[in-house]
């Protein structure tokens, strides 16, 4: 039963171009998403979060859209650089509850100079 | 603020025997988890403490894991027996809710490979 699909399983994309990232989930209680980039032999590094009370969450080059009633998120990274190259996944939780994470199969990233 | 530390980064071990892998959370952070990471898999949930109190465990969490918080600081997680489909990254990760919100903050994992 996978709460949470990340269907891409790798994008390339040109230097300076935008990077979109796509992530599903069923479960409608989610409340809280969050996006993380996971480079080999590393623990997952914190990128951006949504709550379900926003449709939109930017920092910097990194945004974060929600559709809830599609039950969708994506990343949208801009401008795309080689250094974003990595594993990205996409989590998500009910803020009652257990607060465990639920995570995506992930989509590597490849930027190409 | 050190991050997340994790003890040891590698571990190779032959099966059956007992393995125990240390995190030291974020100093203020008093929520606490562990995730397993297997090739081509996202992080799953293993078990998840609040202060020294561990509030639940994954049915992943077999009876040969176990694991600890016992001042409300670092945790340790041992397996016993070690199985061959224990082969995974283990990570730990720690979090200090803010409203509404609760950011978790990753460890490097623990690698362990069972020969």
């Amino acid at each position: 039963d996978q709460q949470v699909k990340q269907n891409s399983p790798s994008l390339s994309v040109q230097e300076g171009r935008i990077s979109i990232l796509n992530c599903d989930y069923t479960n409608s209680m989610f409340d809280y998403f969050l996006w993380y980039k996971k480079y080999p032999a590393e623990g997952p590094t914190f990128l951006i979060s949504i709550s379900s009370i926003k449709d939109k969450n930017e920092d910097g080059r990194f945004t974060v859209f929600l559709n809830k009633s599609a039950k969708h998120l994506s990343l949208h990274i801009v401008p795309s650089q080689p250094g974003d190259s990595a594993v990205y996944f996409c989590a998500a939780s009910t803020t009652s509850g257990t607060y465990k994470y639920i995570f995506g199969t992930g989509t590597r990233l490849k930027v190409l100079a | 603020d050190t991050g997340v530390s994790q003890n040891p980064r590698h571990k190779i071990t032959k099966r059956g025997q007992n393995v125990t892998f240390r995190c030291d959370p974020i100093s203020e952070h008093n929520r606490l988890y562990w995730y397993r990471q297997t090739l081509g898999q996202g992080p799953e949930f293993l078990t998840y403490f609040q202060n020294e109190a561990q509030l639940e465990k994954s049915r992943l969490l077999s009876d040969r894991f176990s694991a600890e918080r016992p001042k409300g600081s670092f945790s340790t997680l041992e397996i016993q027996r070690t199985e061959q489909g224990d082969s995974a990254m283990y990570l730990c990760a720690s979090s200090l809710p803010r409203g509404y919100t609760d950011t978790q903050y990753f460890g490097p994992g623990t690698r362990l490979t069972v020969l």
